[in-house]
């Protein structure tokens, strides 16, 4: 079955420290990787995607994303953290076009960071 | 543009009743569809839209009737709300191609007694 993992249901950083939140993925084929932030009541919003190309994406409000095909791999990061950040974090895929699941986006469970002043 | 618009933020109904979950988009998207958080769970895709008059099956359908009557709006209907549907609820579009993000509602909040 096609899944997502978010092996850390918590990511605490402090402030100005580099963060990483990890997603791995078992999809098939080459799919498309999203990473998506939510604020307390609030819906979900696009931080960056991987479609093709280099493996480092870049994204909003300074984070990053790395893909690594051999360890089916897209961990979100972020140099220096801000209190700010602190939010709800999800990894997406989406099958990629032409497999029977390409409208069908599965998330991860999320990850919470909490970065300390 | 208004983005798009979840009516209504919150609910709460008893066993055996129906409602609908409205869902509208201002932003011309093919892709329409809905989720549900729960807790631990992140988000299950219930039924998606392709374009209006085309909707199918997500991973959690059971118990949930949607239409796509127009480009804008993609209600979802409860049948007959049972406990274990209490959740939270959003509505995403975006535009066809596979590589495009969502942009998400801010979600309805159901409680069913």
């Amino acid at each position: 079955a096609q899944s997502v993992a978010q092996p850390e249901d918590q990511v605490n950083v402090a402030e100005g420290n580099p963060l990483t939140v990890k997603c791995t993925y078992s999809v098939s084929g080459n799919p498309y990787l999203f990473w998506y932030v939510q604020y307390p009541n609030r819906g979900l919003q696009f931080l960056l995607k991987y479609i093709t190309g280099d493996n480092l994406v870049k994204g909003s409000y300074g984070f990053e994303a790395e893909f690594n095909k051999s360890q089916t791999s897209f961990h979100l990061k972020k140099p220096s953290a801000l209190v700010s950040d602190s939010a709800l974090y999800f990894c997406a895929v989406r099958p990629p076009p032409g497999s029977s699941g390409t409208y069908k986006y599965i998330f991860g469970t999320g990850t919470r960071l909490k970065v300390l002043a | 543009n208004a983005g798009v618009t979840q009516t209504p933020k919150f609910q709460v109904l008893k066993t055996g009743q129906s409602m609908t979950l409205q869902c509208a988009q201002d932003m011309n998207h093919e892709y329409m569809s809905w989720y549900r958080q729960d807790p631990g769970m992140g988000l299950r895709l219930i039924h998606y839209s392709v374009g209006a008059g085309i909707t199918d099956q997500g991973e959690v359908p059971n118990g949930y009737n949607v239409s796509r009557s127009t480009t804008e709006d993609f209600p979802l209907r409860l049948l007959s709300a049972a406990p274990s549907q209490t959740s939270v609820y959003f509505c995403a579009s975006s535009l066809q191609g596979s590589n495009q993000p969502q942009h998400f509602g801010d979600g309805t909040r159901l409680s069913i007694l």
